[in-house]
């Protein structure tokens, strides 16, 4: 079936670092890909999304793209802030909004 | 926005007793919800959608008597761990699809522990 995968382990960084997770998927279709950030005791928030090959979603500084010949979705941001600290999820859409959700990357950022 | 309200945050409980967790959609009308499983460093497993007014429909390899779903209004759905086990410790959490199912909204998740 339809799945995601991100790197391993967590990501501990210095502010104004650059950030990159990967993220790659494996589908039978054309699924519409999605980051979610879950910051320190709240729930998911959807953080960007890209629905075909080539999209590029886009918030808050960060940017993912949707290559279907690498099938990647990997997200960057070119300068952290503490603030971002949070755990990020990559994930596709299935269906009937059924997503499928990569393990997550905890992404810690020192000042 | 819209907001999922899950409660509660987290509970612990003893071996062999019964967990409801509840999630809310707070501001508009869900009638489905999904609820989610989320095992240490393991992705998000979607374990069933809960349907309103109707029968909830379970992921394979989830045990239907073990969590009881009920989704007995616009905005509530409830999970109900049945004669919870250490097995059953996990962080569980809930998502309603917004008006026109095209945004997820998630609730806080729940972590249960038990002993």
């Amino acid at each position: 079936g339809d799945s995601v995968t991100q790197m391993e382990g967590p990501v501990t960084l210095s502010e104004e670092a650059f950030l990159t997770i990967n993220c790659t998927y494996t589908a039978t279709g054309y699924p519409s890909l999605f980051w979610y950030v879950q910051y320190p005791g709240e729930g998911l928030q959807l953080l960007l999304k890209a629905t075909k090959a080539d999209d590029k979603g886009s918030n808050k500084g960060f940017e993912a793209t949707y290559r279907k010949e690498t099938t990647s979705f990997h997200l960057e941001k070119g300068s952290v802030q503490v603030s971002d600290s949070a755990v990020y999820f990559c994930a596709l859409m299935e269906g009937n909004n059924r997503l499928a959700f990569g393990k997550g990357n905890q992404v810690v950022v020192i000042p | 926005g819209a907001v999922v309200s899950q409660h509660p945050s987290r509970v612990i409980c003893k071996s062999g007793t019964s967990v409801k967790i509840e999630c809310r959609s707070l501001d508009f009308q869900a009638t489905t919800m999904f609820w989610y499983r989320q095992f240490p460093k393991k992705s998000l497993m979607l374990m069933a959608t809960s349907n309103e007014g109707s029968k909830a429909t379970y992921e394979q390899g989830v045990e239907k008597d073990k969590f009881l779903i009920n989704h007995a209004s616009l905005t509530l759905s409830t999970l109900t761990v049945t004669s919870a086990h250490p097995e059953d410790s996990s962080f569980y959490i809930c998502s309603a699809p917004g008006v026109g199912g095209e945004k997820l909204f998630f609730g806080s998740g729940t972590q249960l522990s038990v002993l």
